[in-house]
């Protein structure tokens, strides 16, 4: 149980485009999704947090219209990288708490790798 | 502490050789640490949450220890195998954090058959 899938793993694009990464929650209901960044050899680092059906929180320095976060179900999240550059090229990696339970756990996606030219 | 800080970075072991790494983390304002496995290409997978100072987890060959005051855990594998390679991440939640997680850099661990 408690498995959270991404889509598409892998994506290659073209400077200016825009990209959006899809996270789902396969057999349980999410209370929130989260969204990571991971640069080469560093941590995971948390982008914005999502409910459903209200306003992603981004954390410091992430720009909110650069990377736009709809949480418009329970098991669907999406980030959507608008106009994408090179520098935006990393791993994106999504994760979900499930709905109603008192532990604390987060479940991971298998992410996907953005690569911007 | 102001980060989240594992070591060592990578970890090569011999099969059947037994092995621990260490996990640093603010110990003002914790709420709880959470220990990963992650193997590539695959989903980061949870191993344990600790919230108590003192506590000791275990899942198989795999066991964690909490020292909430001085802001460390370890974990620890017995008789590693070849499948537990992978790179094992520690988080840390602070109180009042709405669930959000700081992690470590992980500890990549390759066990040699």
């Amino acid at each position: 149980g408690a498995v959270v899938s991404q889509h598409p793993s892998r994506v290659i694009c073209k400077s200016g485009t825009s990209v959006k990464i899809e996270c789902r929650s396969l057999d349980f209901q999410a209370t929130t999704m989260f969204w990571y960044r991971q640069f080469p050899k560093k941590s995971l680092m948390l982008m914005a947090t999502s409910n459903e059906g209200s306003k992603a929180t981004y954390e410091q320095g992430v720009e909110k219209d650069k990377f736009l976060i709809n949480h418009a179900s329970l098991t669907l999240s999406t980030l959507t990288v608008t106009s994408a550059h090179p520098e935006d090229s990393s791993f994106y990696i999504c994760s979900a708490r499930i709905r109603g339970y008192s532990l604390r756990e987060q479940y991971f996606g298998p992410g996907t790798r953005l690569t911007v030219t | 502490i102001l980060n989240v800080e594992q070591s060592p970075q990578s970890l090569h072991v011999q099969e059947g050789d037994s092995t621990n790494f260490t996990c640093s983390f603010p110990s003002s304002n914790f709420y709880a640490l959470h220990w990963y496995r992650w193997e590539t290409a695959k989903s980061p997978e949870a191993l344990f949450v600790m919230t108590l100072n003192g506590d000791e987890k275990k899942k198989g060959r795999i066991s964690a220890t909490l020292n909430t005051k001085e802001g460390y855990s370890y974990l620890y594998i017995k008789g590693s195998q070849p499948e537990d390679s992978a790179t094992y991440l520690c988080a840390s939640e602070g109180q009042d954090a709405g669930n959000m997680l700081t992690f470590g850099g992980g500890t990549r661990l390759m066990v040699k058959p």
